[in-house]
Protein backbone atom coordinates (compact mmCIF):
# COMPACT_ATOMS: atom_id res chain seq x y z
CA UNK A 1 0.00 0.00 0.00
CA UNK A 2 1.86 3.52 -1.13
CA UNK A 3 1.72 5.89 1.87
CA UNK A 4 1.23 9.22 2.25
CA UNK A 5 2.35 11.80 0.25
CA UNK A 6 3.25 15.43 0.05
CA UNK A 7 3.50 17.87 -2.77
CA UNK A 8 6.08 19.69 -3.31
CA UNK A 9 8.73 18.55 -1.08
CA UNK A 10 10.22 21.88 -1.00
CA UNK A 11 9.03 25.58 -1.54
CA UNK A 12 10.48 28.85 -1.35
CA UNK A 13 7.91 31.79 -1.30
CA UNK A 14 8.47 35.46 -0.07
CA UNK A 15 6.11 37.22 2.38
CA UNK A 16 2.81 38.68 1.45
CA UNK A 17 1.93 35.82 -1.05
CA UNK A 18 0.10 32.66 -0.54
CA UNK A 19 0.77 29.10 -0.99
CA UNK A 20 -1.04 26.10 -1.69
CA UNK A 21 0.15 22.52 0.09
CA UNK A 22 -1.32 19.21 -1.05
CA UNK A 23 -1.41 15.70 0.72
CA UNK A 24 -3.12 12.31 -0.93
CA UNK A 25 -3.64 9.82 1.93
CA UNK A 26 -2.94 6.13 2.30
CA UNK A 27 -5.57 4.81 0.16
CA UNK A 28 -8.80 4.02 2.25
CA UNK A 29 -7.70 6.82 4.76
CA UNK A 30 -10.51 9.21 5.44
CA UNK A 31 -9.18 11.49 7.86
CA UNK A 32 -6.11 13.72 6.91
CA UNK A 33 -4.56 16.36 9.39
CA UNK A 34 -2.06 18.79 9.13
CA UNK A 35 0.14 19.57 11.63
CA UNK A 36 3.42 22.29 11.34
CA UNK A 37 6.50 21.74 12.56
CA UNK A 38 9.07 24.65 13.72
CA UNK A 39 12.11 24.57 16.23
CA UNK A 40 10.82 26.15 18.81
CA UNK A 41 7.64 25.14 19.17
CA UNK A 42 7.47 21.76 17.50
CA UNK A 43 4.68 19.82 16.10
CA UNK A 44 1.34 21.97 16.09
CA UNK A 45 -1.93 20.58 15.02
CA UNK A 46 -3.45 22.81 12.24
CA UNK A 47 -6.65 20.74 11.28
CA UNK A 48 -8.28 17.65 10.22
CA UNK A 49 -10.65 16.97 7.62
CA UNK A 50 -12.80 13.95 7.10
CA UNK A 51 -14.96 12.75 4.55
CA UNK A 52 -14.56 16.76 3.26
CA UNK A 53 -15.48 18.02 6.08
CA UNK A 54 -13.26 20.39 8.91
CA UNK A 55 -13.70 18.22 11.95
CA UNK A 56 -11.21 19.70 13.93
CA UNK A 57 -9.00 23.05 14.34
CA UNK A 58 -5.77 23.64 16.31
CA UNK A 59 -4.90 27.11 17.49
CA UNK A 60 -3.93 28.86 14.52
CA UNK A 61 -5.38 32.35 12.34
CA UNK A 62 -7.45 32.52 9.59
CA UNK A 63 -5.05 32.76 7.33
CA UNK A 64 -4.51 28.94 7.51
CA UNK A 65 -7.35 27.36 5.98
CA UNK A 66 -7.95 23.76 3.96
CA UNK A 67 -9.92 21.40 2.09
CA UNK A 68 -10.50 17.75 1.44
CA UNK A 69 -11.75 16.29 -1.98
CA UNK A 70 -14.15 13.55 -2.21
CA UNK A 71 -11.10 11.21 -2.85
CA UNK A 72 -9.73 12.30 0.37
CA UNK A 73 -7.03 14.35 -1.36
CA UNK A 74 -6.50 17.27 1.12
CA UNK A 75 -5.02 20.47 0.14
CA UNK A 76 -3.72 23.26 2.75
CA UNK A 77 -3.15 27.19 2.02
CA UNK A 78 -1.83 29.96 3.87
CA UNK A 79 -2.77 33.43 2.95
CA UNK A 80 -0.44 36.74 3.30
CA UNK A 81 3.02 34.70 4.35
CA UNK A 82 4.67 35.48 6.81
CA UNK A 83 8.82 34.78 8.04
CA UNK A 84 7.39 32.62 11.04
CA UNK A 85 5.40 30.33 8.75
CA UNK A 86 8.26 28.84 7.39
CA UNK A 87 8.13 25.33 8.90
CA UNK A 88 8.15 22.01 7.71
CA UNK A 89 4.33 21.10 7.24
CA UNK A 90 3.07 17.39 7.24
CA UNK A 91 0.11 16.11 6.87
CA UNK A 92 -1.07 12.98 8.67
CA UNK A 93 -3.71 9.81 7.64
CA UNK A 94 -5.89 7.43 9.47
CA UNK A 95 -8.42 5.13 8.77
CA UNK A 96 -11.02 7.18 11.41
CA UNK A 97 -10.33 10.17 12.18
CA UNK A 98 -8.50 11.66 15.56
CA UNK A 99 -9.31 10.17 19.00
CA UNK A 100 -7.51 6.82 19.68
CA UNK A 101 -6.28 5.92 16.07
CA UNK A 102 -3.10 5.76 14.57
CA UNK A 103 -1.93 8.43 12.69
CA UNK A 104 0.59 7.74 9.64
CA UNK A 105 2.63 10.58 7.90
CA UNK A 106 4.15 11.86 5.15
CA UNK A 107 7.67 13.39 4.71
CA UNK A 108 6.51 16.68 4.74
CA UNK A 109 6.58 20.26 2.76
CA UNK A 110 9.36 21.99 3.66
CA UNK A 111 8.18 26.22 3.72
CA UNK A 112 10.44 28.71 3.71
CA UNK A 113 9.38 32.41 3.92
CA UNK A 114 11.71 34.93 2.48
CA UNK B 1 2.08 25.92 28.48
CA UNK B 2 3.40 22.44 27.53
CA UNK B 3 0.81 19.63 27.87
CA UNK B 4 3.34 16.44 27.05
CA UNK B 5 7.30 17.11 28.41
CA UNK B 6 10.19 15.42 26.94
CA UNK B 7 12.63 17.06 29.01
CA UNK B 8 15.87 15.08 27.32
CA UNK B 9 17.04 16.69 24.18
CA UNK B 10 19.23 13.81 23.49
CA UNK B 11 20.11 10.24 24.56
CA UNK B 12 23.11 8.63 23.77
CA UNK B 13 23.44 4.96 24.60
CA UNK B 14 25.73 2.31 23.47
CA UNK B 15 24.32 -0.68 20.88
CA UNK B 16 23.13 -3.42 22.91
CA UNK B 17 21.83 -1.78 25.73
CA UNK B 18 18.76 -0.33 27.19
CA UNK B 19 17.25 2.79 25.72
CA UNK B 20 14.61 4.46 27.90
CA UNK B 21 12.94 7.71 26.61
CA UNK B 22 10.55 9.29 28.64
CA UNK B 23 7.60 11.67 28.47
CA UNK B 24 5.22 13.51 30.81
CA UNK B 25 2.44 15.11 30.43
CA UNK B 26 -0.09 17.18 32.37
CA UNK B 27 -3.26 16.84 30.92
CA UNK B 28 -5.66 14.34 32.41
CA UNK B 29 -8.12 14.07 29.93
CA UNK B 30 -5.15 12.27 27.45
CA UNK B 31 -6.03 8.86 27.39
CA UNK B 32 -4.18 7.17 24.28
CA UNK B 33 -0.19 7.82 23.70
CA UNK B 34 2.05 7.13 20.86
CA UNK B 35 5.44 7.71 20.17
CA UNK B 36 6.63 8.45 16.72
CA UNK B 37 10.40 8.01 14.96
CA UNK B 38 11.38 10.58 12.46
CA UNK B 39 14.54 11.10 10.25
CA UNK B 40 15.60 13.57 9.04
CA UNK B 41 13.86 14.79 6.29
CA UNK B 42 10.96 12.23 6.42
CA UNK B 43 7.48 12.51 8.44
CA UNK B 44 7.43 10.63 11.70
CA UNK B 45 6.79 7.17 11.62
CA UNK B 46 4.59 5.16 13.96
CA UNK B 47 6.26 3.01 16.25
CA UNK B 48 4.03 2.01 19.44
CA UNK B 49 1.09 2.90 21.10
CA UNK B 50 -0.77 2.56 24.58
CA UNK B 51 -4.36 3.27 25.69
CA UNK B 52 -4.74 4.57 29.56
CA UNK B 53 -6.53 1.12 30.00
CA UNK B 54 -3.11 -0.32 30.16
CA UNK B 55 0.19 -0.12 31.31
CA UNK B 56 2.23 -1.65 29.59
CA UNK B 57 2.44 -2.31 25.78
CA UNK B 58 5.02 -4.75 23.82
CA UNK B 59 5.82 -4.92 19.93
CA UNK B 60 9.13 -6.57 19.85
CA UNK B 61 12.29 -4.52 20.81
CA UNK B 62 9.59 -1.57 22.02
CA UNK B 63 8.12 -1.50 25.36
CA UNK B 64 5.99 1.50 26.47
CA UNK B 65 5.08 2.09 29.89
CA UNK B 66 2.34 4.00 31.39
CA UNK B 67 2.26 5.50 35.03
CA UNK B 68 -1.16 7.17 35.18
CA UNK B 69 -0.83 8.70 38.63
CA UNK B 70 2.50 9.91 37.78
CA UNK B 71 1.46 11.01 34.16
CA UNK B 72 4.26 9.50 32.98
CA UNK B 73 5.07 7.25 30.32
CA UNK B 74 8.08 5.60 28.61
CA UNK B 75 9.53 3.51 25.68
CA UNK B 76 12.18 1.06 26.60
CA UNK B 77 14.65 -0.06 23.36
CA UNK B 78 16.36 -3.23 24.14
CA UNK B 79 18.50 -4.01 22.88
CA UNK B 80 19.72 -0.69 20.84
CA UNK B 81 20.78 -0.84 17.16
CA UNK B 82 22.47 1.83 15.35
CA UNK B 83 19.05 2.05 13.26
CA UNK B 84 17.53 2.98 16.26
CA UNK B 85 19.22 6.40 15.85
CA UNK B 86 16.48 9.18 15.51
CA UNK B 87 14.04 11.64 16.98
CA UNK B 88 11.83 10.21 19.39
CA UNK B 89 8.21 12.13 19.60
CA UNK B 90 5.94 11.02 22.30
CA UNK B 91 2.12 12.29 21.35
CA UNK B 92 -0.51 11.92 23.41
CA UNK B 93 -4.41 12.11 22.04
CA UNK B 94 -7.77 13.13 24.28
CA UNK B 95 -10.43 10.41 23.33
CA UNK B 96 -12.61 12.91 21.40
CA UNK B 97 -9.08 14.39 19.10
CA UNK B 98 -10.69 17.30 18.89
CA UNK B 99 -7.14 19.09 19.82
CA UNK B 100 -4.76 16.70 17.53
CA UNK B 101 -1.98 14.83 18.49
CA UNK B 102 -0.04 16.39 21.23
CA UNK B 103 3.31 16.39 20.60
CA UNK B 104 6.23 16.92 22.73
CA UNK B 105 9.46 18.16 21.60
CA UNK B 106 11.40 15.11 21.07
CA UNK B 107 14.54 13.31 22.03
CA UNK B 108 17.23 12.59 19.99
CA UNK B 109 18.59 9.21 20.43
CA UNK B 110 21.82 8.78 19.86
CA UNK B 111 23.03 4.82 19.35
CA UNK B 112 26.86 4.32 19.88
CA UNK B 113 28.67 1.58 18.10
Amino acid sequence: KAGVTQTPRYLIKTRGQQVTLSCSPISGHRSVSWYQQTPGQGLQFLFEYFSETQRNKGNFPGRFSGRQFSNSRSEMNVSTLELGDSALYLCASSLQGLGNNEQFFGPGTRLTVL
Amino acid sequence: DQQVKQNSPSLSVQEGRISILNCDYTNSMFDYFLWYKKYPAEGPTFLISISSIKDKNEDGRFTVFLNKSAKHLSLHIVPSQPGDSAVYFCAADSGGGADGLTFGKGTHLIIQP
